[in-house]
């Protein structure tokens, strides 16, 4: 089945860089963009960008451009997303999403970023 | 922004409730991809409906969509205490060039 795991919890200090990853199986990688979403503590969904496996083409939410990159590795199937200087804010679960074509079929476990 | 959601709803079990979305003319107003998420504690989203009106395979008939202008609606019928949880509107717009959330709603099964 369908499945997308992500690396475990992080804790960073103000200004470090994190990097999430998210490892696919089920389908096939390429075939599916996978978007990226964060939920702060007790808030809402947030979405911050997504990447094509298949192309490379990125399209990040303007409020996270220049401090986010999302990239994948074909030979891995897993997709990353690294955002820089974190700020408390930023504290939060993200979540890859495979996106099928305009909705998010499957997600990841989350992984909780901590900015402390 | 994102877009308008109810904080909260509540209903008893057997009953229907209504969840709105409102957007604008640029993203739910134009968007026929819209989508609805289940979110329980503790969880990652579910996809609900997807389309507007669609149902992911295997999901059940009581979840249903509809949207006018730029509200989208999604109905919950016949109450069960599992449907309990948050509740997310999303719209992609602008030709897949941006991604937008309600603010979610808690449904509350009294």
């Amino acid at each position: 089945q369908i499945q997308l795991v992500q690396s475990g919890g992080e804790v960073k200090k103000p200004g470090a860089s994190v990097k999430v990853s998210c490892e696919t199986s089920g389908y096939t990688f390429i075939t599916y963009t996978i978007n990226w979403v964060r939920q702060a503590p007790g808030q809402g969904l947030e979405w911050l960008g997504w990447i094509s496996p298949y192309t490379g083409n990125t399209n990040y939410a303007q409020t996270f451009q220049g401090r986010v990159t999302m990239t994948t590795d074909t030979s891995t199937n897993t997709a990353y997303l690294e955002l820089r200087g974190l700020r408390s804010d930023d504290t939060a679960i993200y979540y890859c999403a495979r996106d099928s074509i305009g909705w998010f079929d499957s997600w990841g476990q989350g992984t909780l970023v901590t900015v402390s | 922004s994102a877009l308008t959601q109810p904080a909260s709803v509540s209903g008893s079990p057997g009953q229907s409730i209504t969840i709105s979305c409102t957007g604008t003319s640029s993203d739910v107003g134009s968007s026929t991809l819209l989508s609805w998420y289940q979110q329980h504690p503790g969880s990652a989203p579910k996809l609900i409906l997807y389309e507007g009106t669609k149902r992911p395979s295997g999901l059940s008939n009581r979840f249903s969509g509809s949207k006018s202008g730029s509200t989208a609606s999604l109905t919950i019928s016949g109450l069960q205490a599992e449907d309990e949880a948050h509740y997310y509107c999303c719209a992609y717009a602008d030709g897949f060039n941006f991604v937008v959330f309600g603010g979610g709603t808690k449904l509350t099964v009294l």
